[in-house]
């Protein structure tokens, strides 16, 4: 059973760092790797997609990197902002219906 | 506005009644669902489309009904409501790759709030 793992649950991080946060899946097969962000009360907003033949993908201040080989995936935010502070999910897509998405990281960037 | 559109965005409703969730996409993309997300399960599948008029279970299908008579348009029904399905519910569209890959971003709409007293 395909299963996503995020840790750390919870981060928090003075303005201005760097941080990486990491998704594990446990089975390989998957088409592709997809990075959420959401804010409380929110729905979902896609952040990146990383297909499954792709080693990372970049917008702006994020990267992502994907190895299916160890099943891990991790995001990169670079100079974080206060703006920054949202829960992020990943998901992966095992079918052309089925994502199995991750619990997710709540991370707070401080002022 | 281009996007999922779900209405309303806060619902109360008691026990027993039905309820319909309404959900409208602007892109034409064939796959859409429905999700609940509760503390302790994250998100989970309800139903999902792959076209107009082809609907399927996900994982929690059980009190719920969808249709899609039109591509832009999948509303879910809960047919006589109940406490446990107090949750938030998303609808979700992505496109269909034209090579088979898959490989089209999921995108949410902003979600319903529904509360059964």
């Amino acid at each position: 059973k395909q299963e996503v793992t995020q840790i750390p649950a919870a981060l928090s991080v003075p303005e201005g760092e760097n941080l990486v946060l990491n998704c594990s899946f446990t089975d390989s097969a998957i088409y592709n790797l997809q990075w959420f962000r959401q804010d409380p009360g929110k729905g979902l907003t896609s952040l990146l997609l990383i297909q499954s033949s792709q080693r990372e993908q970049t917008s702006g201040r994020l990267n992502a990197s994907l190895d299916k080989s160890s099943g891990r995936s991790t995001l990169y935010i670079a100079a974080s902002q206060p703006g920054d502070s949202a829960t992020y999910l990943c998901a992966g897509r095992v079918s052309s219906y089925k994502l199995i998405f991750g619990s997710g990281t709540r991370l707070l960037v401080r002022p | 506005d281009a996007g999922i559109t779900q209405s309303p965005r806060y619902k109360i409703t008691e026990t027993g009644r039905q309820v319909t969730l309404m959900c409208h996409q602007t892109w034409s993309h064939s796959y859409m669902f429905w999700y609940r997300q509760d503390l302790g399960h994250g998100l989970r599948l309800i139903y999902y489309s792959a076209a107009a008029d082809i609907t399927d279970k996900g994982e929690v299908p059980d009190g719920y009904v969808v249709s899609r008579s039109k591509t832009e348009n999948f509303p879910l029904t809960l047919e006589s409501a109940t406490r446990s399905q107090t949750s938030v519910y998303f609808c979700a569209s992505s496109d269909r790759s034209a090579d088979g890959s898959e490989n089209s971003p999921l995108h949410f709409g902003n979600g319903t709030r529904l509360t059964v007293t």
